[in-house]
C-alpha cells in the first residue's frame, strides 16, 4: 500500500544537538510539507518543496533546515539554533494540484533532555 | 494573506449529540476548503473537502457546507459516538502569486464524546 512513513516515532535530542527527522512516501507525489504542532497552536508551516531540489521556507523555518534529492524523501534537520524544538513533527504530500488535499505520516514526537 | 479561524474547543458532548464546529475563512477568491481530523498520538487524516461554492462535503455522518456569503464551512454531524473523540482542523487551499500552493490551518478543535 502506498503511504508515507516518518520515522522514528519518538526522539530525545540533547541541547547542542543537531537531530534529522526522516520523511519517505510511495505515493508518487510531487509536493512535501513539514509541519510543527505544539499543543493548543495548531499546525504550523516550516519548509516546503513542491519539486526536488527546490524547497521554500514556511512560518518557522529558522533553526531548521531540508533537503529534497530525491522525489521520496524530505528530511528535516533540526539544528541546535532552533531553541526549543520540543514538539510533534508532522510530514504531508499531495499531488502538484493542492485542492486534492494532503496526506499525512503518522508524526515524530520530539524532546529535549 | 488568507487565513482560517475556528471556534475554541475544547468541546465535550454525550453520546448521540448534535454536534457543529465553526469555521470562518478569509481569502482571495473561493479556494477550496477542508476538514481534517487527527485522533491522539497520530498525523491527521482528510474527512472531507469542498472544492467550490455551494459544494458539500460529506463522510462517516459528517457534512459541511462550503457558503461564500458568509464565508463559512461549519462542521456538523447529526448524533456523535465515543470514537468521533479527536482534534478537528479546518483548512483552505492557498495559492501564492509567485505559484507555491500550500494548506493553512485553523487552530484545532478538540472534541471529546462521552458515553
Amino acid at each position: 500500500d502506498g503511504g508515507i512513513t516518518q520515522s522514528p516515532k519518538y526522539l530525545f535530542r540533547k541541547e547542542g544537538q543537531n537531530v534529522t527527522l526522516s520523511c519517505e512516501q510511495n505515493l508518487n507525489h510531487d509536493a512535501m510539507y513539514w509541519y510543527r504542532q505544539d499543543p493548543g497552536q495548531g499546525l504550523r508551516l516550516i519548509y516546503y518543496s513542491q519539486i526536488v531540489n527546490d524547497f521554500q521556507k514556511g512560518d518557522i523555518a529558522e533553526g531548521y533546515s531540508v533537503s529534497r534529492e530525491k522525489k521520496e524523501s524530505f528530511p528535516l534537520t533540526v539544528t541546535s539554533a532552533q531553541k526549543n524544538p520540543t514538539a510533534f513533527y508532522l510530514c504531508a504530500t499531495t499531488r502538484a494540484d493542492t485542492n486534492y488535499g494532503y496526506t499525512f505520516g503518522s508524526g515524530t514526537r520530539l524532546t529535549v533532555v | 494573506g488568507n487565513s482560517v479561524t475556528q471556534m475554541e474547543g475544547p468541546v465535550t458532548l454525550s453520546e448521540e449529540a448534535f454536534l457543529t464546529i465553526n469555521c470562518t475563512y478569509t481569502a482571495t477568491g473561493y479556494p477550496s476548503l477542508f476538514w481534517y481530523v487527527q485522533y491522539p498520538g497520530e498525523g491527521l487524516q482528510l474527512l472531507l473537502k469542498a472544492t467550490k461554492a455551494d459544494d458539500k462535503g460529506s463522510n462517516k455522518g459528517f457534512e459541511a457546507t462550503y457558503r461564500k456569503e458568509t464565508t463559512s464551512f461549519h462542521l456538523e454531524k447529526g448524533s456523535v459516538q465515543v470514537s468521533d473523540s479527536a482534534v478537528y482542523f479546518c483548512a483552505l487551499h492557498d495559492k501564492a502569486q509567485g505559484g507555491s500552493e500550500k494548506l493553512v490551518f485553523g487552530k484545532g478543535t478538540k472534541l471529546t464524546v462521552n458515553p
